[in-house]
């Protein structure tokens, strides 16, 4: 079983409507979460970043973390199709240094 | 600001050459990474180094895989002999240390798609 289990998709959704994406983990020794974003034939970007449990909201981006349940969420409102792309969590057990990514989920937003 | 640069961007070779990829980090940046991606196995941390120096290498999945750093602007990923499993995409990525935060973000290059026939 991997560290960090990811819905790969496909994730089709139409242009407006909320995206919510998750990811679960094993290890209770994470502590930072971050998400990233990739889109076709380039490398990841990250897109947020939390540390422990709680909310984080970035423009039309929000970020939850549950630690107690090892559960982690991205939500994307009014969803565009530029938001067409893998999202791909990723966890560390301190800042900075090793991270261990989830498998990402491809998400398609439809005009 | 140039991001980190990774060449070639495409590579194809045949089983049992050697094949060397190649990563420039951003400026001032004390850590590299080396990752490969592949759909069956995603995104998978192969070396990091800090101030040129290898940290973990545990993810280097076998001794055809070598790394160095032989100064702070480059890096080299090295497979020999290559074998068709090897087929991925590898990226490369630097970051900044002593910041917390979102500041605390690994950048990553384009990425080199290797394919061994």
């Amino acid at each position: 079983q991997k560290e960090v289990e990811q819905d790969p998709g496909p994730l089709s959704v139409p242009e407006g409507a909320i995206v919510s994406l998750n990811c679960t983990y094993s290890n209770s020794a994470f502590q930072y979460f971050m998400w990233y974003r990739q889109y076709s034939r380039k490398g990841p970007e990250l897109l947020m970043y939390t540390y422990s449990s709680g909310n984080k909201e970035d423009g039309r981006f929000t970020a939850q973390v549950d630690k107690s349940s090892k559960y982690i969420s991205l939500f994307i409102r009014d969803s565009q199709p530029s938001d067409s792309a893998t999202y791909l969590c990723a966890m560390n057990k301190a800042a900075g240094n090793k991270l261990t990514f989830g498998g990402g989920t491809r998400v398609l937003v439809k005009p | 600001d140039a991001g980190v640069i990774q060449s070639p961007r495409h590579e194809v070779t045949e089983m049992g050459q050697e094949v060397t990829l190649r990563c420039k980090p951003i400026s001032g940046h004390d850590y590299l990474f080396w990752y490969r991606q592949t759909m069956m196995r995603g995104l998978e941390l192969l070396i990091y180094f800090n101030n040129n120096v290898p940290i973990d290498d545990s993810g280097m999945p076998e001794d055809r895989f070598s790394a160095k750093m032989p100064n702070a602007s480059f890096s080299t990923l090295k497979i020999q002999p290559s074998e068709p499993r090897d087929s991925a995409v590898y990226f490369c990525a630097s970051r900044l240390s002593g910041t917390r935060g979102s500041t605390d973000t690994q950048y990553f290059g384009p990425g080199t798609r290797l394919t061994v026939l």
